[in-house]
């Protein structure tokens, strides 16, 4: 079955970077974008970007363009979200999502990243 | 402020059907035909309801459809059920790669 693992939560400092891990399991990893989607405590969803898996191409709202990075690693079916420079406002839970360019259709369990001076 | 505009609440007894809609522009929901649901319980990740406007997913029941008229996208939800009471957020794409969300509508079973 479909699996999607990510990392543990994280406490950052503002001005810091931290970085989300997603491990997939259970489909041809290569086969479907990866998305990433966040969501700050009480709102709602927040698309952030993809990568494609098969060749490392990514794309990323304008929003978030220069701000943060997502890489693969196909030897071990791992995508992986940088964001740096945090502040207060990217206190949420992150979402990694596996999908097609416009849809996703499992997620994982989300990571709390709380920014906390 | 949100790309798609959803209504912040809906309501319905069980048994009933009830409507959200999504409105967008002529530049995602009435371009394309990529309007996606999602379903989202307290404390969970969310659930693909529906994809592509109106495909439901495997495991998907059918009380869910999907619809779009113009630049508004709906999701009914037929013969209401106390477990549909969640979150519900819609997805177009909107062009450039670009996939835009709705602010979520908090669907109440009375």
């Amino acid at each position: 079955q479909v699996q999607l693992v990510q990392s543990g939560a994280e406490v950052k400092k503002p001005g810091a970077s931290v970085q989300v891990s997603c491990k997939a399991s259970g489909y041809t990893f290569t086969d479907f974008y990866m998305h990433w989607v966040r969501q700050a405590p009480g709102q709602g969803l927040e698309w952030m970007g993809w990568i494609n898996p098969n060749n490392g191409g990514t794309n990323s709202a304008q929003k978030f363009r220069g701000w943060v990075t997502m890489t693969r690693d196909t030897s071990i079916n791992t995508v992986y979200m940088d964001l740096s420079s945090l502040t207060s406002d990217d206190t949420a839970v992150y979402y990694c999502a596996k999908g097609g360019r416009y849809w996703f259709d499992f997620w994982g369990q989300g990571t709390l990243v709380t920014v906390s001076s | 402020q949100s790309a798609l505009t959803q209504p912040s609440s809906a309501s319905g007894s069980p048994g009933q059907s009830v409507t959200i809609s999504c409105t967008g522009t002529s530049s995602d929901v009435g371009a394309y035909n990529y309007v996606s649901w999602y379903q989202q319980h307290p404390g969970k990740a969310p659930r693909l309801m529906i994809y592509d406007v109106n495909k439901r997913p495997s495991g998907v029941p059918d009380r869910f459809s999907g619809s779009r008229s113009g630049n508004t996208a709906s999701l009914t939800v037929s013969g209401l059920q106390a477990e549909d009471e969640a979150d519900y957020y819609c997805t177009s794409f909107a062009g450039s790669n670009k996939v835009v969300f709705g602010g979520g509508t908090e669907l109440t079973v009375l």
